[in-house]
């Protein structure tokens, strides 16, 4: 079953935070996180194996609360780079990675 | 450093013929995944590879098939193909299953 992620959409300023959420209804056992330009290949950012994981990938971190089946992606201090659309990816226990419907991420001058 | 190679980059079918769509993962990558993407919307699933057997099974049509072979190259066979089947076919490989998974340039493939 397909994670779901939130907003579908959000539009910030350079500079400006943002947090994208995605959560599952079944147990993880790990989240992963990519970024895809329009037209172009999904980018891995990163992959949270433990619950209560949190790992950072320059001003892009993000959170894994096992518990919860619930993972976030913190965007600080947003570059016009960071636009595009993200997708969670989820690893239940048949090893599958399954995509969120994506959050598109538009970062304005 | 060498990245997951899909071919071919671009084809055009027409409709109720067969495609044959091409993946080479990263060397030392045991695990195959393939998906389909639409326009606007999110990789959906078809089907996945470790050490050259089907691992899952995803939302792939009865008129699809795919393979890894002993070189851990897969290949995505499309019969009867229909206009529906037109979008960007992802293929990504990983290290392990359930690993961080590198993507493909993708192929897109449009069905007239």
């Amino acid at each position: 079953q397909q994670p779901v992620q939130s907003p579908q959409a959000v539009i910030l300023r350079e500079g400006e935070d943002a947090v994208i959420n995605c959560s599952s209804s079944k147990a993880l056992y790990s989240v992963h996180w990519y970024r895809q330009k329009h037209g172009e290949a999904p980018v891995f950012l990163m992959i949270l194996l433990k619950g209560g994981e949190q790992k950072g990938h320059e001003k892009i971190s993000a959170s894994f609360n096992e518990k919860k089946q619930q993972s976030s992606l913190y965007l600080t201090a947003s570059q016009l780079s960071y636009s595009g659309t993200y997708f969670c990816g989820t690893e239940d226990a048949g090893n599958m990675l399954t995509f969120g419907g994506g959050t598109r991420l538009m970062v304005k001058p | 450093a060498a990245g997951v190679i899909q071919s071919p980059r671009h084809l055009i079918k027409e409709k109720r013929e067969t495609a044959t769509l091409k993946c080479y993962p990263i060397p030392r990558h045991d695990t195959v995944y393939w998906y389909q993407q639409g326009p606007g919307q999110d990789p959906q699933f078809l089907i996945s590879f470790y050490e050259k057997m089907q691992s899952d099974k995803g939302s792939i049509p009865d008129r699809f098939s795919a393979q890894q072979f002993s070189d851990y190259h897969s290949e995505l066979n499309m019969s009867s193909l229909e206009l529906g089947d037109s979008a960007l076919y992802f293929c990504a490989s990983s290290l392990r299953q359930g690993g961080e998974a590198f993507f493909g340039q993708g192929t897109r493939l449009t069905v007239v």
